[in-house]
């Protein structure tokens, strides 16, 4: 079966710090592979999303990037975190239909002193 | 632009009630609807997807329907519990492919 897995579950840094969150799926390959975030009163918001290694699309602009070094690892970075970052950071992996669900990880919660 | 919104925001219930939470989105041209359950600082579980080319879905005691035209989709719980207590998101998939998500309804189920 599939899992998926996001660390760190929590993370408080100060403002200007980077930011370095991964998530891994196993039990699959070539997943569709996607962040995003959910803050405080707005519903999520899809931050990237990668059909394959090396490939990313960005949905939003920001001062967040995100990588897919690997078929079934994608992270989520920031050289200098802004107050704004703060919130809950989902990823979801699905196959390659359009038909098909998402399913989601447990979370990274994020917060910026 | 897909906007997604959810009535009510928040929904409180004894429990043993039926109840029906509501979803509607702008851009009928889509592939799929979604709707998920989230509890407290956790991620999201999928209760039920239906696709563009069907009406409703069941799982359970969870009834969910779909009118592709109008831009609407209900979620029906039948005989709620408190376990049922949560937030449940309504999403629909684009044709990127990706998922444009309502704020919610937070539903709380009173013993």
């Amino acid at each position: 079966s599939q899992t998926i897995h996001q660390w760190p579950a929590t993370l408080v840094q100060p403002v200007g710090s980077p930011l370095s969150l991964e998530c891994t799926v196993e039990g699959t390959s070539n997943p569709n592979l996607y962040w995003y975030r959910q803050a405080a009163g707005r519903g999520l918001q899809l931050l990237f999303y990668s059909v394959g290694i090396g490939q990313i699309s960005s949905e939003v602009p920001q001062n967040l990037s995100a990588s897919r070094p690997q078929d079934r690892q994608f992270i989520l970075s920031s050289k200098k975190l802004l107050l704004s970052d703060s919130g809950f950071y989902l990823c979801a992996w699905s196959g390659d239909s359009r038909q098909e669900t998402q399913y989601f990880g447990p979370g990274t919660r994020l917060l910026v002193l | 632009k897909q906007e997604v919104t959810q009535i009510p925001a928040a929904l409180s219930v004894p429990e043993g009630e039926n109840l029906v939470l509501n979803c509607s989105f702008t851009d009928s041209a889509i592939y799929n609807l979604q709707w998920f359950r989230q509890d407290p600082g956790k991620g999201l579980t999928s209760l039920l997807l239906i696709q563009s080319s069907q009406r409703e879905q069941t799982s359970g005691r969870l009834n969910a329907s779909l009118d592709k035209s109008s831009g609407r989709s209900t979620l029906y719980i039948a005989a709620s519990q408190p376990g049922d207590s949560a937030t449940y998101l309504c999403a629909v998939r684009g044709s990127q492919g990706n998922l444009i998500f309502g704020k919610g309804t937070k539903l709380s189920v009173k013993p």
